[in-house]
């Protein structure tokens, strides 16, 4: 069973735009959101992470907005860089007490046009 | 530094056949983890190690079996493949259970025909 969901499935982006991917989660026992990056032939590597307690994190062009009330967490790349294209997946953690396994996403594939 | 580091990186199997996907990480990180990634189904995960010792089930474990050899090596095995486990895998570690950052490998293709 999916337990977060993420949208939209693909995104084509134009140089120096913003990117941004949503994410949804039902389950109020997670405490930790993480977004991974994954280019091609490779695994997923943390690009950012936020907890609840926190409405947004910014990292360089990164940052992830959070809305607790809502359940919901965005990724928003600004400036987007045809190094940015690659697939992204949000995540959710269990908390103490709970499976403490991350949760995917189905992902998104991001592509920055030139 | 290695990381994680998973063999072979590509694999054909016939139906039937069995193999073992190997996965070692050198952080000395105590809970390890493998995933499976299909298109338009993101990172489900399969089985995982907590810690050296012990090994749970994931959202699919049918079909697999886990070794936790060492608190370095987690193994994979497919006792009899089926063409539903064509597949990307991919091996995670983390410090510990309650830690947050996953270092993944960079995957086994593995195709079952």
């Amino acid at each position: 069973q999916q337990q977060v969901k993420q949208s939209p499935q693909s995104l084509i982006v134009q140089k120096g735009g913003i990117s941004i991917i949503n994410c949804a989660y039902e389950n109020t026992a997670f405490d930790y959101f993480p977004w991974y990056q994954q280019f091609p032939g490779k695994g997923p590597a943390l690009l950012i992470a936020i907890r609840p307690d926190v409405s947004e994190k910014k990292e360089g062009r990164f940052t992830i907005s959070f809305n607790k009330s809502a359940k919901q967490f965005s990724l928003h790349i600004m400036d987007s860089q045809p190094g940015d294209s690659a697939t992204y997946f949000c995540a959710a953690r269990m908390g103490r007490g709970g499976s403490e396994k991350l949760v995917f996403g189905k992902g998104t594939k991001l592509t920055v046009n030139p | 530094n290695a990381g994680v580091t998973q063999t072979p990186k590509f694999q054909v199997l016939k139906t039937g056949q069995s193999m073992t996907l190997q996965c070692a990480q050198d952080m000395n990180h105590n809970s390890m983890y493998w995933y499976r990634q299909d298109p338009g189904m993101g990172l489900r995960l399969i089985y995982y190690s907590a810690s050296e010792g012990t090994t749970d089930k994931g959202e699919v474990p049918n079909g697999y079996n886990v070794s936790r050899l060492n608190k370095r090596e987690f193994s994979l095995r497919l006792e009899s493949a089926a063409p539903s486990q064509t597949s990307v895998y991919f091996c995670a570690s983390t410090r510990d259970r309650l830690n947050t950052e996953a270092f993944f490998g960079q995957g086994t293709r593995l195709t079952v025909v």
